[in-house]
């Protein structure tokens, strides 16, 4: 099945410490967008890719990197975690068209633990 | 810019009785509209949109939602709840132009009880 696959599912990584986390997809989609979610709210948009042109929210702070080596990669680098960047982490692609885009296909997510 | 809210932040209902999650949006242009899904720690799943066409849309899971444009409302109902139903509800718009950014409510978390 086409899909979304985040890896890890849980990762744990000290204050300061850069973490790496992974999206890869299947869909062929061009779009990729990485969230961050903290408990008990909605998704908020970090940054995305449409190809290879990088689009960052205007809020996301430095601290937050991306990468797309290819189609089917995606990585969200957290260069100096705090505690306060705890929080589940959300890939997801989309294919846009000519018309615009439509639904988002989301893997499962990422549980980032800073201690 | 468009925004949404989702009327109720936690909905307790009891197994196999009906339920509504409310959803009005607002938005200065054409949306598509969005009901997600989340499982305790899980990413989200996409249990229904409206794109075009018929206002009633079916989803997955027997849940259904119908578009009111008028009301600017897309509000989620399933006729008989499951104790597997509980979980995070998100709806969603998303600019038919523009931003192509979707848009999340606050989420309702459904709870069913036995």
């Amino acid at each position: 099945d086409a899909m979304v696959i985040q890896n890890p599912r849980y990762q744990v990584t000290q204050f300061g410490k850069p973490v790496t986390l992974s999206c890869s997809q299947t869909l062929n989609h061009n779009v990729m967008y990485w969230y961050q979610q903290k408990s008990s709210q909605a998704p908020k948009l970090l940054f995305h890719y449409y190809d290879k042109d990088f689009n960052n929210e205007a809020d996301t702070p430095d601290n937050f990197q991306s990468r797309r080596p290819n189609t089917s990669f995606c990585f969200l680098d957290i260069r100096s975690p705090g505690l306060g960047d705890a929080a589940m982490y959300l890939c997801a692609t989309s294919l846009r068209t000519g018309t615009g885009s439509y639904e988002q296909y989301f893997g499962p997510g990422t549980r980032l633990t800073v201690t | 810019a468009q925004s949404v809210t989702q009327l109720d932040s936690q909905v307790p209902v009891f197994e196999e009785a009906p339920v509504e999650l409310r959803c009005n949006y607002s938005s200065s242009v054409s949306v598509y509209l969005f009901w997600y899904v989340q499982y305790p720690n899980q990413g989200l799943q996409l249990l229904l949109k409206y794109l075009s066409g018929s206002t009633l849309v079916k989803g997955i899971n027997g849940f259904e939602a119908e578009f009111n444009k008028s009301q600017t409302s897309f509000h989620l109902r399933k006729p008989s709840v499951h104790i597997s139903d509980t979980a995070e509800y998100f709806c969603a718009v998303l600019a038919i132009q523009g931003a192509q950014k979707l848009v999340f409510g606050q989420g309702t978390r459904l709870t069913i009880n036995p």
